[in-house]
């Protein structure tokens, strides 16, 4: 139902690198998340917005900053990468409907820093 | 205080075997949304089902059925006939009625079919 797209679907990279993960929809959803999931699998909320210029943090400290410039893209940065940034991260888009709300998530990204 | 429960950690199971996994939830909310997702082994996230907390009706798709027990806090998630294509990680999550882009997430549970 939901296309949302991310790029790079796998990144390796050295610390201190500067990295920016993308996320863009199509749906033209109001709602963008960015969450974090360890290998043991947990999800964790570490940023949302509400539409153009809404930013805020989630529930999981994260150093990572994001930015909502169109509605259609949500992309995250990590200004210096560092190995306990290793993880996935998965954006999703939510749109507020009669009956209900729901998140649609996109593929992925798979970060291992070195 | 919200919280979901995934008791199980890992299921396997051989094709053909009906499966069910597991949810517990806590919410002091008298209105919430309940949720599946799938995650097969590329990663995504799959949405399967939203049930809203009013609606206790069981749901049957295909081989999938969701039994919503209100009186026990319980979504429970059967699979029928298990396939190899089933093999996923199983995310139950619940959202308050009152801030529904806010999602709780169980610790998911591991599903996997051999042939």
């Amino acid at each position: 139902e939901a296309d949302i797209y991310q790029t790079p679907r796998y990144l390796v990279i050295g610390t201190g690198k500067k990295i920016t993960l993308e996320c863009s929809q199509t749906m033209g959803h109001d709602k963008m998340y960015w969450y974090q999931q360890d290998p043991g699998m947990e999800l964790h909320l570490i940023h949302y917005s509400y539409g153009v210029n809404s930013t805020e943090k989630g529930d999981l400290s994260s150093e990572s900053t994001v930015s909502r410039i169109r509605t259609e893209h949500f992309p995250l940065t990590l200004e210096s990468a560092r190995p306990s940034h290793t993880s996935q991260y998965l954006c999703a888009s939510s749109v507020q409907r009669l009956a209900g709300e729901t998140q649609y998530f996109g593929p992925g990204t798979r970060l291992l820093v070195l | 205080a919200q919280k979901v429960t995934q008791a199980q950690t890992e299921i396997s199971v051989v094709e053909k075997e009906d499966v069910t996994l597991d949810c517990v939830y806590e919410t002091r909310d008298t209105t919430y949304y309940l949720f599946w997702y799938k995650q097969p082994p590329s990663g995504e996230l799959v949405f399967l089902i939203r049930r809203n907390s009013f609606d206790e009706q069981n749901e049957i798709s295909g081989r999938y059925s969701w039994n919503f027990q209100k009186s026990t806090s319980s979504f429970n998630f059967t699979i029928t006939a298990s396939q190899v294509v089933d093999s996923a990680v199983y995310f139950c999550a619940l959202s308050p009625s009152y801030n529904t882009d806010k999602l709780i997430f169980g610790t998911g549970t591991r599903l996997q079919v051999f042939p």
